[in-house]
């Protein structure tokens, strides 16, 4: 069955950056783009970016266009995303989400991961 | 970008109820819209996708409706295992996606 581990709990002082993995098993990786959703606390879900897992491009939510960062390593079949210049507005749980479609994008998304609980506090 | 306007952000409900909720696109996304359910603690959950279109595994009683701006979920009999929170995507204007803001389902 499909499988999406990400890492553990970060804490992070305000201007750092922060990466969170996910690993993937269960399904061909390359078939299927990996999408990143966070959620603040007690907050509504917020859509941040996709990877193509297969060739490795990108895009990215126009709010975090030059500060985040999606990369993936088919060996171990992990996506990372990483987050610079940290604020306390970004303590949040950060999910990666396997979008629906095989070898495309349908925009909707069937399996998640447990999500990552990122905090910002100086 | 496309905003999505979900009503109401809450509401009370009882076993048993029929229980809607609406979503409102800002402009016409067709019927690229999906919607999901989340408890606490837990990621979300799909339940339905272009519009209509039921999940595998996910009860009938969930069903969804509309296309163009208008689009509404509903719960015909409400179980317990369905107090929840609940949001709407359109994903019309990929790569931009957007959630509308959730629909708390709590108890009467």
């Amino acid at each position: 069955q499909v499988q999406l581990v990400q890492s553990g709990a970060e804490v992070k002082k305000p201007g750092a950056s922060v990466k969170v993995s996910c690993k993937a098993s269960g399904y061909t990786f390359t078939s299927y783009y990996m999408h990143w959703v966070r959620q603040a606390p007690g907050q509504g879900l917020e859509w941040m970016g996709i990877i193509n897992p297969s060739g490795g491009s990108t895009s990215y939510a126009q709010k975090f266009q030059g500060r985040v960062t999606m990369t993936r390593d088919t060996s171990t079949s992990t996506v990372y995303m990483e987050l610079s210049s940290l604020r306390s507005e970004d303590t949040a749980v950060y999910y990666c989400a396997r979008d629906s479609c095989t070898n495309g994008v349908c925009g909707f998304i069937g399996d998640w991961g447990q999500g990552t609980l990122v905090t910002v506090s100086s | 970008a496309i905003r999505i306007t979900q009503s109401p952000s809450s509401l009370s409900a009882s076993t048993g109820d029929r229980v809607t909720i609406t979503c409102r696109a800002s402009q016409g996304i067709s019927s690229y819209l999906a919607w999901y359910q989340q408890k606490p603690g837990k990621a979300p959950k799909l339940l339905i996708y272009a519009a209509s279109t039921l999940q595998s595994g996910v009860p009938s009683r969930f069903s969804g409706s509309g296309s163009g701006t208008d689009f509404t979920l509903t719960i015909s009999c409400l179980q317990s295992e369905d107090f929840a929170t609940y949001y709407c995507q359109q994903y019309y204007s990929y790569p931009s996606l957007t959630f509308g803001g959730g629909t708390k389902v709590e108890i009467k």
